[in-house]
C-alpha cells in the first residue's frame, strides 16, 4: 500500500514570488508520481508526472518538480507565480507493478496568490 | 470536445433516495476509474474497469454502491438509499492502459448533496 503526505494545507504567496509545495510519499514498491491541479468546481488537470529518467520534470504553466528517491519526495515548484495559479494542488502516486494503477492522492495544498 | 464528461454536474437528493451518475470516458480509453472527493480531502479511489470488467473495488464502496460499464464505453455509478455521508464530489477518470500509459484524465465531477 502507498500513502501521500502533503504537509502544507495552505500556502499563501504574493504574485511573482517563488513557491514550493511539498509532497512526500510512502510505498513498498516503485511508484509513478503525479501533480494535479484543481480549480474551483472543476475536475483535476495533470500538471506533470514522473515516470522514469531525469529526476527534474517540467510541466504545464511553468511548474516543475523534482523526484528525490532517498527522501521519498516530489516537491512542486514555480519560480514566479501568477494570480491565476490560485487553486488546489494534489500530489498522487500509482504503483509501477500490478494491474490496479489506481491513484493515491494526498490531502491537497491550497495555493493562494495575492497581489 | 473529446474529454471525459459526467452527468449530472450537480445532484441534490433526500436521504434514502437512489441516485445514478453517468461518465463518458475519452473514446479510445479502455480503463475507467471512479473516485470520491469529500470536502478538504483528496480524491479516494472507489473502483475501476478495464473495458467492461470491474477489476477492483475499494472497501469504501459499500453494498449500497454499484458501478457498471456494460459495453466498455460509458459507466454508471448508482448509490441506493443515500445517506448524508454520501455527500461528496464523484469524479470519473479514464486512461489508455496501465503503467506508463496510465495518465488519467478526469471529468468535471458530479457534486452530490444529500439532505
Amino acid at each position: 500500500a502507498q500513502s501521500v503526505t502533503q504537509l502544507d494545507s495552505q500556502v499563501p504567496v504574493f504574485e511573482e514570488a517563488p513557491v514550493e509545495l511539498r509532497c512526500n510519499y510512502s510505498s513498498s514498491v516503485s511508484v509513478y508520481l503525479f501533480w494535479y491541479v484543481q480549480y474551483p468546481n472543476q475536475g483535476l488537470q495533470l500538471l506533470l508526472k514522473y515516470l522514469s529518467g531525469s529526476t527534474l520534470v517540467k510541466g504545464i504553466n511553468g511548474f516543475e518538480a523534482e523526484f528525490n528517491k532517498s527522501q521519498t519526495s516530489f516537491h512542486l515548484r514555480k519560480p514566479s507565480v501568477h494570480i491565476s495559479d490560485t487553486a488546489e494542488y494534489f500530489c498522487a502516486v500509482s504503483e509501477k507493478t500490478g494491474t490496479a494503477s489506481k491513484l493515491t492522492f494526498g490531502t491537497g495544498t491550497r495555493l493562494q496568490v495575492t497581489l | 470536445d473529446t474529454g471525459v464528461s459526467q452527468d449530472p454536474r450537480h445532484k441534490i437528493t433526500k436521504r434514502g433516495q437512489n441516485v445514478t451518475f453517468r461518465c463518458d470516458p475519452i473514446s479510445e480509453h479502455n480503463r475507467l476509474y471512479w473516485y470520491r472527493q469529500t470536502l478538504g480531502q483528496g480524491p479516494e479511489f472507489l473502483t475501476y474497469f478495464q473495458n467492461e470488467a470491474q477489476l477492483e473495488k475499494s472497501r469504501l464502496l459499500s453494498d449500497r454502491f454499484s458501478a457498471e460499464r456494460p459495453k466498455g464505453s460509458f459507466s454508471t455509478l448508482e448509490i441506493q438509499r443515500t445517506e448524508q455521508g454520501d455527500s461528496a464530489m464523484y469524479l470519473c477518470a479514464s486512461s489508455l492502459g496501465s503503467g506508463r500509459l496510465n495518465e488519467q484524465f478526469f471529468g468535471p465531477g458530479t457534486r452530490l448533496t444529500v439532505l
